[in-house]
Parts: C-alpha cells; sequence; structure tokens
C-alpha cells in the first residue's frame, strides 16, 4: 500500500513569503505529525493531530500552523518566511495517537528560503 | 525541558561485528522508544520500538534494550551488513503520547566490507 506522501519535495521560497506543504497520510491512518530536520537543531517536533483536532504543539513561533482535514490529509503553513525556516519537513502517521505500529515517516518536503 | 542524549555521534564497524548505540532521556512520563533509521534522501524509517511495560525487544538482528529506573534504552546490532550504514535516531514519546516524539542527535553508523 501507499506510503506517506509529502507534496512537494523540494521548494524554494524568497523571505517573508508563506508556504503550504502537503501530507496524505497512510489510508486508514487517522494521526499526524509533523517535524522539522536541521543539521543543528536534529528533528524537532511540530504539530500532532488525531480526528482534525490539534493534540499537541511544539516549541515554534506562531507564523507555524497546521490543519488536518476529515480525510485526515494534513496541512502546514509557514507565514512571513525567514532564512532559519530553511529545513525538511516531514510529516507521519499513523493508525491511532497510541497504537501497537509506530509512525510512518514520509520523505519530507526541502524547503530553502533565499 | 525535556531531553533525549545519544551516544556515539558516529561509530564505524567491520563487516560482520555488533553495533551498539545508547540513548538517555529525561521525562518520567516517556512510555514509547521507537528507533529510526536514516538514509540520505529518505525520510526515518522506523527499525524498532519499545513501550515501557518491556525491557527487552529483538527482531532479527536488532534489539532493543529499556531500563527504566535508569532512563536507559539502547538499541544493539549484530553481524552487521553494508546495508546498514545510516543515521539512526532514538525518540522517547513526550507525556505519553507516541506522535510526540522529542529525537536524539542521530548516530551516524558505517560498515566497512
Amino acid at each position: 500500500k501507499a506510503g506517506v506522501t509529502q507534496t512537494p519535495r523540494y521548494l524554494i521560497k524568497t523571505r517573508g513569503q508563506q508556504v503550504t506543504l502537503s501530507c496524505s497520510p497512510i489510508s486508514g491512518h487517522r494521526s499526524v505529525s509533523w517535524y522539522q530536520q536541521t543539521p543543528g537543531q536534529g528533528l524537532q517536533f511540530l504539530f500532532e493531530y488525531f480526528s482534525e483536532t490539534q493534540r499537541n504543539k511544539g516549541n515554534f513561533p506562531g507564523r507555524f500552523s497546521g490543519r488536518q482535514f476529515s480525510n485526515s490529509r494534513s496541512e502546514m503553513n509557514v507565514s512571513t518566511l525567514e532564512l532559519g525556516d530553511s529545513a525538511l519537513y516531514l510529516c507521519a502517521s499513523s493508525l491511532a495517537v497510541s497504537s501497537n505500529y509506530g509512525y510512518t515517516f514520509g520523505s519530507g518536503t526541502r524547503l530553502t528560503v533565499v | 525541558g525535556e531531553n533525549v542524549e545519544q551516544h556515539p555521534s558516529t561509530l564505524s564497524v567491520q563487516e560482520g561485528d555488533s553495533a551498539v548505540i545508547k540513548c538517555t532521556y529525561s521525562d518520567s512520563a516517556s512510555n514509547y522508544f521507537p528507533w529510526y533509521k536514516q538514509e540520505l534522501g529518505k525520510g526515518p524509517q522506523l527499525i524498532i520500538d519499545i513501550r515501557s511495560n518491556v525491557g527487552e525487544k529483538k527482531d532479527q538482528r536488532i534489539a532493543v534494550t529499556l531500563n527504566k529506573t535508569a532512563k536507559h534504552f539502547s538499541l544493539h546490532i549484530t553481524e552487521t551488513q553494508p546495508e546498514d550504514s545510516a543515521v539512526y535516531f532514538c525518540a522517547a514519546s513526550i507525556g505519553g503520547s507516541q506522535g510526540n516524539l522529542i529525537f536524539g542527535k542521530g548516530t551516524k553508523l558505517s560498515v566497512k566490507p
């Protein structure tokens, strides 16, 4: 079956712009989490969604927001982009918030801010 | 705040040898501890996980041990192969939520033929 799909794979944006990243979870999965990966800070938690509700939010500024739709697809938005937002943004999905199967990651969206 | 320390940051072994990566965590409420393998250009891949009610789990050449008292958990890879070369991350759940993970900084494992 298809894995976690993230689009687009690569994105180049200018400082001050905004960006929307998309994540389609594995079919049947209802829980989606987002992470930012950078060489300096490693993998950092952004948000966790289940059944269209945000359950947890990481320590990121309000410029970072997200949502989940009724079909479990999720989007994250970053407004007023800064150079430091350049990173690999990863989405992961699971059947439920606490399941026996863990979270499966997508390949990520590589965002470059210039 | 919550923290996961991972050691070593790099590890080089000969093919066939064993590799051990160790992590410590700070959040007493953590109850789920996955290990991920990340290859270049790909997202992290879950290779094994363990929950706080279990002390050890094994899957073929890979095993994980958990010491809740000491807040330590370790990944053991036996009979390493060149295709095991990758970056390995340990993680711990925050507040009991499997979808909210704090990750270690990663270990770059190189297996030399």
